[in-house]
């Protein structure tokens, strides 16, 4: 596709279940991000990767979050026994090699953790 | 985690004036950039700046590096309805790879 596209749009999970967010990240780009948005808040850094490498995971907030991109293209994230805490928007972002901080930006999956 | 100081939190302003927005960081980074999303969206980069001291245009937007690598702002000439938004910047230290946002300016745009 054209953009940046992730799966689900809106997702509602009760508290402890798992979830899983995926992204399609722009064909050809080498660089993967993802991103927490809380409510009215600006983007938080989660993790990074290059490829299919997780160059920088430093933003997890706990080890209930796993990230992977198995094949360097479409990633993962995944968010076991989600807490109310849980609750935002999950951005990711993709970017060509070289390409510096310019990523483009997904419309975000919005998780409601109830 | 770490966020820039941004400001003002949120702008009404009338069709036609101008606007400016300003980020401040207690860190130094190599990038700026400028961010508007949309409600339901993912932020969209409006401009990067990665001198110290530029200044930088897009269409109806300015915005500036500032001299200390420390802050930024952002300008909006003549606002029109479709400006209504929230504004996001964002610093880029080249180190760590990620971004660091602030935490926004919601612009309301009055007929």
């Amino acid at each position: 596709g054209a953009g940046v596209s992730q799966s689900p749009r809106y997702k509602v999970a009760k508290r402890g279940q798992d979830v899983a967010l995926r992204c399609d990240p722009i064909s050809g780009h080498v660089s993967l991000f993802w991103y927490q948005q809380a409510l009215g808040q600006g983007p938080e850094f989660l993790t990074y990767f290059q490829n299919e490498a997780q160059l920088d995971k430093s933003g997890l907030p706990s080890d209930r979050f796993f990230a992977e991109r198995p094949e360097g293209s479409v990633s993962t994230l995944k968010i076991q026994r989600t807490q109310q805490e849980d609750s935002a928007v999950y951005l990711c972002a993709s970017s060509f090699a070289g390409s510096g901080p310019t990523a483009f930006f997904g419309q975000g999956t919005r998780l409601t953790v109830v | 985690g770490q966020q820039l100081n941004q400001s003002p939190q949120s702008m009404f302003i009338q069709e036609g004036e101008d606007v400016s927005m300003n980020c401040t960081s207690s860190s130094i980074f190599n990038t700026w950039l400028w961010y508007k999303q949309d409600p339901g969206e993912g932020p969209v980069l409006l401009i990067a700046l990665y001198k110290a001291g530029e200044l930088t245009s897009n269409g109806r937007l300015t915005a500036q590096f500032g001299i200390t690598r420390k802050d930024s702002f952002l300008n909006i000439s003549a606002s029109i309805p479709s400006d209504v938004g929230i504004y996001f910047c964002a610093g880029y230290s080249g180190s760590a790879r990620q971004l660091t946002f602030g935490s926004g300016t919601q612009l309301t745009v009055l007929p």
